[in-house]
């Protein structure tokens, strides 16, 4: 079983669709990071959240503690949005979601 | 600033040779992290330092491998002997923390590609 469930595995959208990213935990956790992986392999973090909801540019995250539950969400796509989504949540130690492919079509 | 450098960026070994990856944080950080990225198993966390110290080596999958960081701008990932099931793309990020070092935003240098033949 795995701590972090991410869903959907694949997504394709139309340039300019709004997109949400769903993560799902079963632990309890201090923290939650979002992570975009490019196509060249390289990461880059996105956003941590413990709480609440986190707005930068074009990419909105939330997270409901309660029902153990994270979205991240992209307003506007763009084909240079295309990458893979990753949710990572700590508690004690750190468990990765197996990431979401998105790809943006022009 | 340079981001955080890792090199090489691609090895090829045989089977029971010694690999040494090395990654120099960026200036400033105290919090240093070693990934380990496959397909099969996504990413995970191996070993993280905070202030030159091991923190929590828990991911580190055998005695075959073993992490130094000898100072506040350099770290090694050492696997010795290899195997080919070591083959995979090991990160290295790092941060600024005061003590909860999973709280704050890693960067993350561009891998390290390993293949181990």
């Amino acid at each position: 079983k795995n701590e972090v469930e991410q869903s959907p595995q694949n997504l394709t959208a139309q340039e300019g669709e709004f997109i949400t990213i769903n993560c799902s935990y079963s632990v309890g956790i201090s923290a939650l990071h979002w992570l975009q992986q490019h196509p060249g392999g390289g990461i880059v973090s996105l956003f941590m959240l413990s709480s609440g909801k986190k707005k930068h540019g074009r990419l909105i995250a939330t997270i409901n503690i309660q029902e153990k539950h994270s979205s991240l969400h992209i307003t506007a796509s763009h084909p240079r949005d295309s990458a893979v989504y990753i949710c990572a949540v700590y508690s004690n130690q750190f468990y990765f979601g197996t990431g979401t492919s998105l790809t943006v079509i022009p | 600033d340079a981001g955080v450098i890792q090199s090489p960026r691609h090895e090829v070994t045989e089977m029971g040779q010694e690999v040494t990856l090395r990654c120099k944080p960026i200036s400033g950080h105290n919090s240093l992290f070693w990934y380990r990225q496959t397909m099969m198993r996504g990413l995970e966390l191996l070993i993280y330092f905070n202030n030159n110290v091991p923190i929590d080596d828990s991911g580190m999958p055998e005695d075959r491998f073993s992490a130094k960081m000898p100072n506040a701008s350099f770290s090694t990932l050492k696997i010795q002997p290899s195997e080919p099931r070591d083959s995979a793309v090991y990160f290295c990020a790092s941060t600024t923390t005061s003590g909860r070092a999973f709280y704050n935003e890693q960067f993350f240098g561009p891998g390290t590609r390993l293949t181990v033949l």
